[in-house]
């Protein structure tokens, strides 16, 4: 089975403090992304990456970035979390054009 | 960048009766798959199918179906005499070319006994 893991369920931080969410797959899928779920907004695209150290920006990726330095390892990185940013993250992976495996998401609280 | 519109905010049926969940979708690709996805209350995201632009044939998977219409951008889904454990958050989603894939903003689906 693909698993794609996020290394936290929770997280609470500080407003202005620097957030890492990382999130790994175990099937060598080409395509991650990182989506934010807010209710009544779907799930939003903040960053999509096709390849090592290749990404793309989504619908709204302003105050985030993201680094992809192996395959297998997608970082969303807040630069200084703000209210705002208080969301659930979910992480995903695929191959090609088929179907995005998702992680169990992260639930950020920014105070 | 491709567009996905789930009009439908929310949805309340009584079991048994058939629903009908829509999408529309705007790309400027020839080349481009449609999903869709269920989230129950437990949170995880659940695949339920893929299509690709060239494959305009419905498709129907025991109480589900899908309807997809090119010359209206929209691929619809329509469960079948509903269940209560059919209720949950139900995503459109489209990917281009490219890989990067879009969701819309979901239909929240309740099922009543």
């Amino acid at each position: 089975d693909v698993k794609v893991t996020q290394s936290s369920r929770y997280l609470v931080k500080r407003t202005g403090e620097k957030v890492f969410l990382e999130c790994v797959q175990d099937m060598d899928h080409e395509n991650m992304f990182w989506y934010r779920q807010d209710p009544g907004l779907g799930l939003r695209l903040i960053y999509f990456s096709y390849d090592v150290k290749m990404k793309e920006k989504g619908d709204i990726p302003e105050g985030y970035s993201v680094s992809r330095e192996k395959k297998e390892r997608f970082s969303l990185i807040l630069e200084s979390a703000s209210t705002n940013q208080t969301s659930m993250y979910l992480c995903a992976s695929s191959l090609d054009n088929t179907e995005a495996f998702f992680g169990q998401g992260t639930r950020l609280t920014v105070v | 960048a491709q567009k996905v519109t789930q009009a439908q905010t929310e949805i309340s049926v009584v079991e048994k009766e058939d629903v009908t969940l829509d999408c529309v979708y705007e790309t400027r690709d020839t080349t481009y798959y449609l999903f869709w996805y269920k989230q129950p209350p437990s949170g995880e995201l659940v695949f339920l199918i893929r299509r690709n632009s060239f494959d305009e044939q419905n498709e129907i998977s025991g109480r589900y179906s899908w309807n997809f219409q090119k010359s209206t951008s929209s691929f619809n889904f329509t469960i079948t005499a509903s269940q209560v454990v059919d209720s949950a958050v139900y995503f459109c989603a489209l990917s281009e070319i490219s890989g990067d894939m879009r969701f819309g903003a979901g239909t929240r689906l309740t099922v009543k006994p």
